[in-house]
């Protein structure tokens, strides 16, 4: 079984442009959550989607949006990017919502760096 | 964001040691998770524990959640090099919108 897929792998911005992640899920799997690791901060929860619809978010400003389609496939975007944002984002998928009992199975990340 | 307190934050050892590690944390979780990062991957579940008092095994790894259900602990026997990595904590606290909680990480490092 596939795990779960993310591209690209690494990715360089400058400040000011705005980027797209992706992530496909593990077959089966409806839920997609999206973290953002910095060394400093851990892993930070930005937002979970499950059925194409946002159910959790994350203390993360407006320039963090996401999206999941209708294959549970996900996108995380960040608009108008601060050299702050540079970090290793992580998608995890889950059978079910919360993670409760259907625990997260995370991509390798994308690693993002802006200059 | 909440975090969880882990510790210790860093470990140097010899090959062949006995590891222990923990996770505390002032609210009471319902689910416990334990997670390994190697460089370069994203992390993968070792033990997830689910009931106060459970005691899990994988291998060489044991966790166990504590009867308080504030806290967990991580321990790896027998230590080789591959066990070289970070190890995560993650409890789930379902008044928070069942949003799972972090610590920050213990670094290990294996001497062969």
């Amino acid at each position: 079984k596939a795990g779960v897929t993310q591209t690209p792998r690494y990715l360089i911005k400058t400040r000011g442009q705005q980027v797209t992640l992706s992530c496909s899920p593990i077959s089966g799997h409806r839920s997609v959550s999206w973290y953002q690791q910095t060394p400093g901060q851990g892993l930070q929860f930005l937002f979970e989607y499950f059925s194409e619809t946002q159910r959790n978010k994350g203390n993360f400003p407006g320039r963090f949006s996401g999206r999941q389609f209708s294959n549970s496939r996900s996108e995380m975007n960040v608009s108008t990017l601060e050299l702050g944002d540079s970090a290793l984002y992580l998608c995890a998928s889950s059978l079910e919502e919360g993670a409760f009992n259907s625990p997260l199975h995370f991509g390798n990340g994308t690693r993002l760096t802006v200059t | 964001g909440q975090q969880l307190n882990q510790s210790p934050q860093s470990m140097f050892i010899q090959e062949g040691e006995d590891v222990s590690m923990n996770c505390t944390s002032s609210s009471i979780f319902n689910t416990w998770l334990w997670y390994k990062q190697d460089p370069g991957e994203g992390p993968v579940l070792l033990i997830a524990l689910y009931k106060a008092g459970e005691l899990t095994s994988n291998g060489r790894l044991t966790a166990q959640f504590g009867t308080t259900r504030k806290d967990s602990f991580l321990n790896i026997s027998a230590s080789i090099p591959s066990d070289v990595g970070i190890y995560f904590c993650a409890g789930q606290n379902t008044g928070n919108n069942r949003k799972l909680i972090w610590g920050l990480g213990t670094s290990l490092a294996v001497n062969p």
